[in-house]
């Protein structure tokens, strides 16, 4: 089945570093792949997504590349702030019978220090 | 535009009682769904409503879980009796299939955080 594996935290970093938290995924058929961030005391929030390879999704400075032949979506910032701390969770998304199915990884907690 | 709402923020019960979550889509989203979030996991799916009909509850623990979606809009997911291995966050989460795949986005309310003594 689908599955999706996301490096493990927690991330500690400090503010303006650089930032990559990695994905790799495995899926029958071409699936969409998202970012979704939790901040404490909230729900999932959509960050980005790419629908096809070679897309790039983009959103707050955060961006991912779709990679068919690495089967990856690593998440990337040039600069993070303090503000950036949550739980990262990359999902994909593909047609179940015609439904769309989303499986997650198992989330990344990214703290950052001022 | 409102999001998805979720009530109540947070439960405590002791194991064999029931207890009942509810949700309240964003307004026009015709498919509702309900994750369980354990402890340093990502959701996984329970069921997915489209209007009011359940397309997709091949992951229900049907003999203690039942949830319904009277009138395809508000839902609620109970559990009967409670266990303590149910501890967890029960996430809703909306999305509106027309215009395309592409945009056939999830959008999730805060979630419910179920603690089971």
């Amino acid at each position: 089945g689908d599955s999706v594996t996301q490096m493990e935290g927690p991330v500690t970093l400090s503010e303006e570093a650089f930032l990559t938290i990695n994905c790799t995924y495995t899926a029958t058929g071409y699936p969409s792949l998202f970012w979704y961030v939790q901040y404490p005391g909230e729900g999932l929030q959509l960050l980005l997504k790419a629908t096809k390879a070679d897309d790039k999704g983009s959103n707050k400075g955060f961006e991912a590349t779709y990679r068919k032949e690495t089967t990856s979506f690593h998440l990337e910032k040039g600069s993070v702030q303090v503000s950036d701390s949550a739980v990262y969770f990359c999902a994909l998304s593909e047609l179940d019978f015609g439904n769309e199915k989303l499986t997650f990884g198992t989330g990344t907690r990214l703290t950052i220090i001022p | 535009e409102a999001g998805v709402v979720q009530s109540p923020r947070y439960k405590i019960i002791e194991k064999k009682q029931p207890v009942a979550f509810w949700c309240n889509p964003i307004s026009g989203h015709n498919t509702l769904y309900w994750y369980r979030q354990n402890l340093g996991q990502g959701p996984e799916l329970l069921i997915r409503y489209e209007n009011e009909e359940a397309v997709d509850d091949s992951q229900l623990p049907k003999d203690r879980f039942s949830a319904e979606r009277l009138k395809g809009v508000d839902s609620t997911l109970k559990i009967q009796p409670a266990e303590l291995g149910d501890s967890a966050v029960y996430l809703c989460a909306s999305s509106d299939p027309g215009g395309g795949r592409a945009k056939n986005i999830q959008y999730f309310g805060a979630g419910t955080r179920l603690s089971v003594l």
